[in-house]
């Protein structure tokens, strides 16, 4: 099956560690992105990335840092700068040409 | 991109229409209209989106009005798996080679009720 992978589903850190969300698609999408959401609040973009090699800061992006080697993969470091990291945090992929963005099932970040 | 606003919440009757509003009054010409759901605790999805026109897919359909100042999504028979946050998203880039940022806000609970 097509789609986009995010692993673990719930992760749990303590405070002053960085910690490494997974974000897999095998759609051949160009675009990847990263959002958090805190409860009862909409999506806020963390990065995004058109091609590999290449990425550009969101709206929120500071405490945050990610890589795109491969077109298939675009992991998310949270690291010890972010000062709020507990969040939801979704991953998405869009083709280049495409209207639509294909959402992952998420990753529940817990830190204390 | 321009702001959007909806209802913080709506209910609907299982099998009746939903009829989800969304102002968008600064919308420019060249800015599509979105619409995504997120089920609780999932990823959002894609419902619909459009321009001028009207649209309609397997899922919903959109109407735009003519001055595009705000729009409506149409669930035409709600079940209760309709259950969700639904999102109104105004984003001037559509697709071509552009990043698609999408910027999200509260959107409207629709509770579907037996």
């Amino acid at each position: 099956d097509g789609g986009i992978t995010q692993s673990p589903k719930y992760l749990f850190r303590k405070e002053g560690q960085n910690v490494t969300l997974s974000c897999e698609q095998n759609l051949n999408h160009d675009a990847m992105y990263w959002y958090r959401q805190d409860p009862g609040q909409g999506l806020r973009l963390i990065y995004y990335s058109q091609i590999v090699n290449d990425f550009q800061k969101g709206d929120i992006a500071e405490g945050y840092s990610v890589s795109r080697e491969k077109k298939e993969s675009f992991p998310l470091t949270v690291t010890s700068a972010q000062k709020n990291p507990t969040a939801f945090y979704l991953c998405a992929s869009k083709p280049a040409t495409g209207y639509e963005q294909y959402f992952g099932p998420g990753t529940r970040l817990t830190v204390t | 991109d321009a702001k959007t606003t909806q209802p913080p919440s709506m209910d609907c009757a299982e099998g009746r229409a939903a009829n989800l509003p969304c102002n968008h009054s600064t919308i420019s010409g060249n800015e599509y209209v979105y619409w995504y759901r997120q089920i609780h605790s999932q990823g959002p999805q894609y419902i619909i989106h459009g321009l001028k026109n009207n649209e309609t897919n397997e899922m919903a359909s959109l109407i735009i009005t003519e001055d595009r100042k705000s729009s409506t999504l149409i669930l035409p028979h709600a079940t209760l798996r309709d259950t969700a946050v639904y999102y109104c998203i105004v984003n001037r880039n559509a697709g071509g080679t552009s990043y698609g940022k999408l910027t999200f806000g509260q959107g409207t609970i629709l509770t579907v009720h037996p």
